[in-house]
């Protein structure tokens, strides 16, 4: 399968624990991207990295949260201190640079307690 | 970013055809329209993208007027698995999806 793969699936935490999560693109795609889904709405992009470089950041990216993609291939997500409200679907996508389609993968699913 | 309007949602039965429409009166120039279908618990999957007049691929149709103003994705003969959301974006790279319209499919 060569799709983009996210790693865990499925994470459930105690509020004020850290996590991180992994995604894994498609191997020729140099646009990565994370966004965040709550339950009944769509998609909120996060930030998005060309290669190593992370180039945009939302609000919704507070100082909690920190990206990498320290080689231009996988990326990691980490959030410090979680909040219930962190409590969401996190999404990694990739694609070619241009308005091309992005290939989201299956997500990861964060359960703060 | 061009903010879009679509249904809530929508009702159809197998066999018949379905058009959902978008507007997206603020689009610019550069934008490209984009229509994505999101199952339960799956990542959001690419259906279709155009800019301009009617783009057709295996899966859909999408047809956009001269003015751009406003978008309508065509899904011919569905069928009970496309029972999903499906999201009409404008823009870039940097997606902003709203709620989408979730379309349920009867026998």
């Amino acid at each position: 399968d060569t799709g983009v793969s996210q790693d865990p699936r499925h994470k459930i935490t105690k509020r004020g624990q850290n996590v991180t999560f992994r995604c894994d693109p498609i191997s020729e795609h140099n646009r990565l991207y994370w966004y965040r889904q709550t339950l009944g709405q769509g998609p909120e992009f996060l930030t998005y990295f060309q290669n190593e470089a992370q180039l945009e950041k939302s609000r919704l990216l507070s100082d909690r949260f920190s990206a990498e993609r320290p080689k231009g291939s996988f990326s990691t997500l980490e959030i410090q201190r979680t909040e219930q409200g962190d409590s969401a679907m996190y999404l990694c996508a990739s694609s070619h640079p241009g308005p091309d389609e992005q290939y989201f993968g299956p997500g990861t699913r964060l359960t703060v307690t | 970013l061009a903010k879009t309007t679509q249904p809530i949602s929508m009702d159809s039965y197998e066999g018949q055809e379905v058009n959902i429409t978008c507007s997206h009166n603020n689009i610019a120039t550069n934008d490209y329209i984009t229509w994505y279908q999101q199952f339960p618990s799956q990542g959001p999957r690419f259906i279709i993208q155009g800019y301009k007049t009617k783009v057709t691929n295996e899966v859909a149709s999408l047809f956009i007027p001269a003015d751009r103003k406003s978008s309508t994705l065509s899904l011919p003969r569905v069928s009970l698995s496309d029972t999903a959301v499906y999201y009409c974006l404008v823009g870039g790279y940097m997606l902003t999806f709203g709620g989408g319209t979730r379309l349920m499919v009867k026998p």
